[in-house]
């Protein structure tokens, strides 16, 4: 079977750093999937990883540890606009794509 | 751009309707997928399909059936709705297992 934790919900401040934890359990593993969700809407994709590193994308990077069974999604330069939800997902050897619960990500001024 | 459209953004039935969710893709996409979204347990996959009348379960798919007779189109269907159907149901598309989904806008169906 298949098990994703993510923390439920996270506050930062603009202009800051935050990092979001994805911890999974799997007997096949492709890759993982981080999307973003603003309230309302559907989910956007934002990065994959398929090997172990950290994947960079402007403001946002994503970092894979196979071995660990552990990602994290980071985001610098925090924005306003960064609030929403952060999902991790995980693709396995059998066609599906299984989402954790999601973080949601509130941005202070 | 890909483009995943749902046919209804928001629908209403009564306990025991039969109810059609469709989902229409516009890019030849191999797979395609059917969601629930709830408040505290996110995203669970109901079915998907991965070709033309190829179909498997996800985790949650009791009380569903689905359709796909043609590649562009994926329905999801509630035999007899029940109340505790009431969801955001989402539709997904990808090309493989290594491209990323592609979602529809979502319906959101309230059961009374």
């Amino acid at each position: 079977g298949q098990n994703i934790d993510q923390p439920t919900e996270m506050t930062a401040t603009e202009g800051a750093i935050v990092q979001i934890n994805c911890t999974y359990q799997t007997s096949g593993f492709n890759g993982l999937f981080w999307y973003q969700q603003h309230a309302g809407e559907a989910p956007t994709f934002l990065s994959y990883n398929v090997l172990d590193g950290l994947e960079e994308k402007g403001r946002f990077s994503s970092f894979l540890s196979r071995s660990k069974g552990y990602s994290y999604l980071l985001l610098k330069e925090l924005q306003m606009k960064d609030s929403a939800s952060y999902l991790c997902a995980l693709s396995g050897n059998t066609g599906k794509l299984i989402f954790g619960q999601g973080t949601t990500l509130q941005v202070k001024p | 751009d890909v483009k995943v459209t749902q046919s209804s953004r928001y629908l209403v039935k009564r306990t025991g309707e039969k109810v059609f969710l469709e989902c229409v893709q516009d890019m030849d996409h191999e797979n395609m997928f059917w969601y629930r979204q709830d408040p505290g347990l996110g995203l669970r996959l109901i079915y998907f399909s991965y070709d033309v009348k190829m179909k498997e379960k996800g985790d949650i798919p009791e009380g569903y059936s689905v359709s796909r007779e043609k590649k562009e189109r994926f329905s999801l269907i509630l035999e007899s709705a029940s109340t505790n159907q009431t969801s955001m149901y989402l539709c997904a598309s990808r090309s493989d297992g290594d491209s990323p989904l592609h979602f529809g806008n979502g319906t959101r169906l309230t059961v009374t």
